[in-house]
């Protein structure tokens, strides 16, 4: 009965290399999310998707390309991994793209690249 | 200046104790705000949301301070379970929430 799902919970690979994170939800909520969470713990928003369309798209490299094959899902792929993309990722959901607070986070996926 | 702010601390508390962390915002525009709570290696999970008139959930009360730009949390009866890190955080105009980096609470027996 796991709300927010991602996987994998552990990703080790060398740079370069391509790699793709999944996200689902089974909360029934519009609104998904992609954060970064960088070794000195700061959280910061990526991407937003509300009902598959994009809302929000932080400074961030094209590297890195979020898509949403339906409202549960909204995966984040990674191109040409490098050192500092290593960190821990967080998907999370929200009910209403106005009501943001309430926000539901998976587990978090590690990613190190070495 | 980042966005919102925190002392990161450690606060090392014994059982107990009454704590408090406060958290400064730097956007104006930010209409709501939040804490939520962080233990070591998961993921944040919203503790309360904290309103002009303050609010309280069990042990925990938060404020909001507009003319100040701050936002306290605090803690009564501190737990061993309450350990880990705090965030504040702002949601502004654009729906996007701002995270600040987190006071990290150690709770001692």
């Amino acid at each position: 009965d796991t709300a927010v799902s991602q996987t994998p919970k552990y990703l080790v690979t060398q740079m370069g290399n391509d790699k793709s994170i999944k996200c689902e939800q089974n909360l029934g909520h519009d609104t998904m999310y992609w954060y970064k969470q960088d070794s000195k713990k700061f959280l910061k928003i990526m991407f937003s998707y509300n009902n598959k369309e994009l809302i929000i798209n932080e400074t961030v490299p094209n590297r890195f390309s979020p898509k949403s094959p339906d409202k549960a899902h909204l995966n984040l792929h990674i191109n040409s991994l490098e050192l500092g993309d290593s960190a821990v990722y967080f998907c999370a959901s929200s009910q209403d793209g106005t009501m943001v607070g309430a926000q539901y986070f998976g587990p978090g996926t590690r990613l190190l690249v070495l | 200046r980042k966005e919102v702010e925190q002392d990161p601390g450690p606060f090392n508390v014994p059982e107990g104790a009454t704590v408090a962390f406060n958290c400064t915002y730097s956007n104006s525009a930010s209409q709501s705000f939040f804490w939520y709570r962080q233990d070591c290696r998961k993921e944040p999970k919203l503790l309360m949301s904290v309103y002009s008139s303050g609010n309280e959930d069990g042990r925990f009360t938060a404020q909001l301070n507009r003319a100040s730009q701050y936002i306290s949390l605090l803690i009564r009866d501190s737990k061993l379970s309450d350990s880990a890190t705090y965030l504040c955080v702002g949601n502004n105009a654009g729906n996007m929430l701002t995270f600040g980096g987190g006071t990290r609470l150690m709770v001692k027996p």
